[in-house]
């Protein structure tokens, strides 16, 4: 199957600093990548949708200017957290697909714990 | 919006057939119900994926009935290393004419020896 990295897998930071993940489709081109966070225990929330060359989607209650998405490339998507705070410590997921309602490819995940 | 709830946990045996449904009452006509596999730490892996009547693959078979309001994901003979969280997945067609993708609450399946 199609297999999505994402970088790093874990990052602690200070309040107040910016932290960028990276997701990245290895073989194939995608067309769409998503963002999800997941809090413990709790189910994933889809953040936004970014497709390729244009601006992301935001869901609703998801701040566009703390949250910086860029999707520059079919294979390369970076989600950048912006003056990040101890409530943003969460698991951070991307996906891939070729479309909205393909059947989307998951990264392993990023773990962002935020001091 | 489609909602689609699932129970919250299920225990089980190995070698035992588990059943998982999920219900989705308000599923768009043209949308697929996707399953997928959650270990810790990990991104969600894809299990199997259906739009009606039954799918089969090599780990898992999906029987969605003629009303596609629920579907039921069935693992046979499960073994301890599916122990797991298991999503169902549908597309909700929103007002914007982009589709949004709802999670549900996830099953957590429990295997003992």
């Amino acid at each position: 199957g199609a297999v999505v990295s994402q970088h790093p897998s874990w990052v602690i930071c200070k309040s107040g600093t910016s932290v960028k993940i990276e997701c990245r489709s290895l073989d194939f081109q995608a067309t769409t990548m998503f963002w999800y966070r997941q809090f413990p225990k709790q189910s994933l929330m889809l953040m936004a949708t970014s497709n390729e060359g244009s601006k992301a989607t935001y869901e609703q209650g998801v701040e566009k200017d703390k949250f910086l998405i860029n999707h520059a490339s079919l294979t390369l998507s970076t989600l950048t957290v912006t003056s990040a705070h101890p409530e943003d410590s969460s698991f951070y997921i991307c996906s891939a697909s070729l479309g909205e309602i393909d059947e989307q490819f998951f990264g392993p995940g990023t773990r962002l714990t935020v001091l | 919006l489609a909602k689609t709830t699932q129970p919250i946990s299920m225990d089980s045996y190995e070698g035992q057939e588990v059943n998982i449904t999920c219900s989705h009452n308000n599923i768009a006509t043209n949308d697929y119900i996707t399953w997928y596999q959650q270990f810790p730490s990990q991104g969600p892996r894809f299990i199997i994926q259906g739009y009606k009547t039954k799918v089969t693959n090599e780990v898992a078979s999906l029987f969605i009935p003629a009303d596609r309001k629920s579907s039921t994901l069935s693992l046979p003979r499960v073994s301890l290393s599916d122990t797991a969280v298991y999503y169902c997945l549908v597309g909700d067609l929103m007002d914007t004419g982009r589709r949004a993708l709802t999670f549900g609450s996830g099953t957590r399946l429990q295997v003992q020896p």
